[in-house]
């Protein structure tokens, strides 16, 4: 069955950085596009950024172009999240999905990774 | 690129039909029928229920139902049941090559 297991969350100084990890596994990650999306505590879903099965195309948020980059590594299965020049509005749980290829969206999510930003 | 425009919340009775709507507009849920639909609850990853405007996905309830018309989209939820009880959001593709939410929908079930 699919998974997506997130992992570097924790606490973060403002201005620091984080790179967050996505183990995928049950299905054939090379062939499908990934999305990051986050939620601040009590609040809604918000869509930050999208890449492409080959890992060329990547698409982003205007709230974290130039400060967040999505990659992915087809031979760990893994995708990843670095985040740059974090602020206390970054805090959030960072949630890693499968993109429904074909459908512009995404099916399956992982349990996410909290990531807390302190000042 | 503006959230969409959801309900904070909705309620119904069990047994009773509810409908959330999702406004956006011409650079997204107006120009592409790339509106899906996400249950979560509480503490809980996002679900996919609904995607392409009204394709239910396999396993989810026929008392779930998605349409769209202009720039709003709506999901319906027939034959209300306490396990609905649920935050609901609607995501649209944009002409921009990026994905918006909406602000998402409380479900109460009285």
């Amino acid at each position: 069955q699919v998974q997506l297991v997130e992992s570097g969350g924790g606490v973060v100084q403002a201005g620091m950085s984080v790179r967050l990890s996505c183990a995928a596994s049950g299905f054939s990650f090379r062939t499908y596009g990934m999305h990051w999306v986050r939620q601040a505590p009590g609040k809604g879903l918000e869509w930050l950024a999208a890449i492409g099965y080959s890992g060329i195309n990547k698409h982003y948020a205007d709230a974290v172009k130039g400060r967040f980059s999505i990659s992915r590594d087809e031979s760990k299965n893994t995708l990843f999240l670095q985040m740059d020049s974090l602020s206390i509005e970054d805090t959030a749980v960072y949630f890693c999905a499968r993109d429904l290829t074909g459908h512009y969206t995404f099916d399956y999510s992982g349990q996410g990774t909290l990531v807390t930003v302190s000042s | 690129q503006s959230a969409l425009t959801q309900p904070a919340s909705v309620s119904g009775s069990p047994g009773q039909s509810i409908t959330i709507s999702c406004t956006g507009t011409g650079s997204d849920i107006g120009r592409y029928d790339y509106v899906s639909w996400h249950q979560q609850h509480p503490g809980k990853a996002p679900k996919l229920i609904i995607s392409d405007v009204n394709n239910r996905l396999s396993g989810v309830s026929a008392r779930f139902s998605g349409s769209k018309s202009g720039n709003t989209a709506s999901l319906t939820i027939s034959g209300l049941q306490p396990e609905d009880e649920a935050d609901y959001y609607c995501i649209s593709y944009t002409s921009s090559d990026t994905w918006v939410f909406g602000g998402g929908t409380k479900v109460a079930v009285l």
